[in-house]
């Protein structure tokens, strides 16, 4: 059973554009949610990650939007460059849990 | 150093075959963990120790033996595989929980059996 839902499953975005990720979560008590950034032949790589005090967190270009009341949150990528084409995975962990619980994963294309 | 190293990069092994993957951390972490990777899927976890003690099996089968020699070593011993456990075999290390600490991947195993 997938504990996190995330869409879409693909994704092509311009240059410079806004790329979005979402993501959906049933279990309330979920209390960490990281978003992971993968290259192709490369283990998965921490991006960002929010706790649910929080409605917003920003680093840089990547900022996750944070709804605890829908269980929801998102990946937004500002000015969205070729570098930043990846597969993206969301996750959820349990307070004091060893096990991430992905998403299915968003590959991003940025073209040129 | 934030590193994990995994050896072999790429292994194919037949299904009467028996095969270790290893992976090494030198930053102290006590928490270290398998995952299987399909293409196109997330990671999948498999096993996790902590402070060098089995503490999740996700019912993976018997023909996966991990074992963590020490703190900075994390094995993974394949004995009759079969061709649906290709995949990549990624290994992780964190400080502590997941939610306290960032897990740090390795690049992975590519397995191909065949």
């Amino acid at each position: 059973q997938q504990q996190v839902k995330q869409s879409p499953q693909s994704l092509i975005v311009q240059k410079g554009g806004i790329s979005i990720i979402n993501c959906a979560y049933e279990n309330t008590a979920f209390d960490y949610f990281p978003w992971y950034q993968q290259f192709p032949g490369k283990g998965p790589a921490l991006l960002i990650a929010i706790r649910p005090d929080v409605s917003e967190k920003k680093e840089g270009r990547f900022t996750i939007s944070f709804n605890k009341s829908a269980k929801q949150f998102s990946l937004h990528i500002m000015d969205s460059q070729p570098g930043d084409s990846a597969t993206y995975f969301c996750a959820a962990a349990l307070n004091s849990g060893y096990a991430l619980n992905f998403g299915k994963g968003t590959s991003l294309l940025v073209t040129p | 150093d934030t590193e994990v190293t995994q050896t072999p990069k790429h292994l194919v092994m037949g299904m009467t075959n028996k095969k270790s993957l290893k992976c090494e951390q030198h930053m102290g972490h006590r928490a270290m963990y398998w995952y299987k990777q399909k293409a196109k899927k997330p990671p999948e976890l498999m096993f996790v120790y902590s402070y060098e003690k089995l503490s999740i099996n996700e019912s993976v089968p018997s023909r996966f033996s991990p074992e963590c020699p020490n703190s900075s070593l994390l094995n993974l011993h394949l004995h009759a595989l079969q061709p649906e456990d290709s995949a990549l075999y990624l290994c992780a290390s964190s400080q502590g929980p997941i939610v306290d600490t960032e897990a740090f991947f390795g690049q992975g195993t590519r397995l191909t059996v065949v």
